[in-house]
């Protein structure tokens, strides 16, 4: 059974920084495309970055974390990151992470989800 | 970047009744790829439909999903009290950052 368990989140200041974490189990972590999503309060979903299994195709952002947040993955460690620096109080947050359906280059199915990781960014 | 706009916004509907949820995109969604998810308070997304018209895993027949191009939809029939939930719309396919509809809630009458 696929399990995504986030962790990292909390209180911060507005241009603080903070890691989260997200530790997968149950399927073979390096064949798959991650992505973070993230929902603000009452709001809708919104996909933040994404990481290619095999990493060399890359990496992508959404405009609104560009140059702030930045994703990456242990694969020795079954474990997804995302570092998230210069934060606002626009990124407060429920912060998921999830699993594409397809193994290989992805095609961003996010079929699997973790319960996320709340995000608050407030002085 | 594709805009996909749901409606309506929220729908008001009996048990056993047929739930008809619309997304629309700004413009062709390539291959079909469009996802829907539901939401269920306090729970994260689930997958319900994929590929425009594929259930997921463990999805019941009641959910069905059509369309192409730039209008889909989603229908479930026969309402269970479980399906009350807010569905949200996805283009996937060649790239991450595939944008999400606003969503449309789907309430007890």
């Amino acid at each position: 059974e696929v399990h995504l368990l986030e962790s990292g989140g909390g209180l911060v200041q507005p241009g603080g920084s903070l890691r989260l974490s997200c530790e997968a189990s149950g399927f073979t972590f390096s064949n798959y495309a991650m992505a973070w999503v993230r929902q603000a309060p009452g709001k809708g979903l919104e996909c933040v970055a994404g990481l290619y299994a095999g990493g060399d195709r890359g990496i992508e952002y959404a405009d609104s974390v560009k140059g702030r947040f930045t994703i990456s993955r242990d694969n020795s460690r079954n474990t997804m990151f995302l570092q998230m620096n210069s934060l606002r109080a626009d990124d407060t947050a429920l912060y998921y992470c999830a699993k594409d359906l397809i193994s290989g280059d992805g095609i961003w199915l996010l079929s699997e989800w973790g319960q996320g990781t709340l995000v608050a960014v407030s002085s | 970047e594709i805009v996909l706009t749901q409606s309506p916004g929220t729908l008001s509907l009996s048990p056993g009744e047929t739930a008809t949820l619309s997304c629309r995109a700004s413009q062709s969604v390539g291959g079909k790829y469009l996802a829907w998810f539901q939401q269920k308070p306090g729970q994260s997304p689930r997958l319900v439909i994929y590929g425009a018209a594929s259930r997921a895993t463990g999805i019941p027949d009641r959910f069905s999903g059509s369309g192409s191009g730039t209008d889909f939809t989603l229908t479930i029939t026969r309402l269970e009290p479980e399906d009350f939930a807010v569905y949200y719309c996805q283009q996937y396919g060649e790239s991450a950052m595939g944008s999400f509809g606003q969503g449309t809630k789907v309430e007890i009458k």
